[in-house]
C-alpha cells in the first residue's frame, strides 16, 4: 500500500492568512488529491492532479485554493486567504499501480479563528 | 447532491458477530466502489472494493457485495471484532473524472 505523509498535522491560523497544506508520498506517483473533511460531514474532494496539471475540480476549490508540486516531489494545497468556514481536516490521497484505488495520508486538521 | 448514501449513521454488533454495513448510490456510472474505515483525527484506511463487472469481492473478514440494478452494495465483517470499531464509509469512483464520492460514513461500535 503506498504511503504518504502530511505536514503540519495541525495548524492553526487567523481568518484571512494564508496557510500551505504539504503532502508528502513516499514514493512517485503521478496522481494527486485534495479532500476535506468538516467535523461531522462527509469526506469531500476539492482537486485532482496529474503529470502536474489540475485535472479536475470541485466547486469548492474556488479562486482562494491552489495546488501544486514545487520540487517534484512535495504537494502543497494553498489557501490564500482563510475564512472561518475552512475549518477542516484536509487530506492528501494518491493511487497505488490501480488508478481506482486512492490512498490518503493522516491529514493536516487546520483551526482558522 | 447525495450521489453516495449510507442511511445508518451508527451500528452495534457484539463481538463474533457478523456486521453489515449499507449503501445506496444514484449514479449509474460509477464503476468502482471502496470501502474505508477512519478512526477520529486519522485518514481513511482502504478496506475493500469492487468493480461494478463483479457482485462480490472478498477479503479475508471482509466481503463486500454489489447489487448493481439495486444500486446498492454492502459490506460484511465477520466475525466482528473490538478493533473493527470505527467509522465506515463508502466511496464511488467513477461518473466523469477520478474522483471520489464518499457517502456520509456509519459508526460501527462492536462490542465485547
Amino acid at each position: 500500500e503506498p504511503e504518504v505523509t502530511q505536514t503540519p498535522s495541525h495548524q492553526v491560523t487567523q481568518m484571512g492568512q494564508e496557510v500551505i497544506l504539504r503532502c508528502v508520498p513516499i514514493s512517485n506517483h503521478l496522481y494527486f488529491y485534495w479532500y476535506r473533511q468538516i467535523l461531522g460531514q462527509k469526506v469531500e474532494f476539492l482537486v485532482s492532479f496529474y503529470n502536474n496539471e489540475i485535472s479536475e475540480k470541485s466547486e469548492i476549490f474556488d479562486d482562494q485554493f491552489s495546488v501544486e508540486r514545487p520540487d517534484g516531489s512535495n504537494f502543497t494545497l494553498k489557501i490564500r486567504s482563510t475564512k472561518l468556514e475552512d475549518s477542516a481536516m484536509y487530506f492528501c490521497a494518491i493511487t497505488g499501480v490501480s488508478t481506482d484505488t486512492q490512498y490518503f495520508g493522516p491529514g493536516t486538521r487546520l483551526t482558522v479563528l | 447532491d447525495q450521489q453516495v448514501k449510507q442511511n445508518s449513521p451508527s451500528l452495534s454488533v457484539q463481538e463474533g458477530r457478523i456486521s453489515i454495513l449499507n449503501c445506496d448510490y444514484t449514479n449509474s456510472m460509477f464503476d468502482y466502489f471502496l470501502w474505508y474505515k477512519k478512526y477520529p483525527a486519522e485518514g481513511p484506511t482502504f478496506l475493500i472494493s469492487i468493480s461494478s463487472i463483479k457482485d462480490k469481492n472478498e477479503d479475508g473478514r471482509f466481503t463486500v457485495f454489489l447489487n448493481k440494478s439495486a444500486k446498492h452494495l454492502s459490506l460484511h465483517i465477520v466475525p466482528s471484532q473490538p478493533g473493527d470499531s470505527a467509522v465506515y464509509f463508502c466511496a464511488a469512483h467513477g461518473g466523469g473524472g477520478n474522483k471520489l464520492t464518499f457517502g456520509t460514513g456509519t459508526q460501527l461500535k462492536v462490542e465485547l
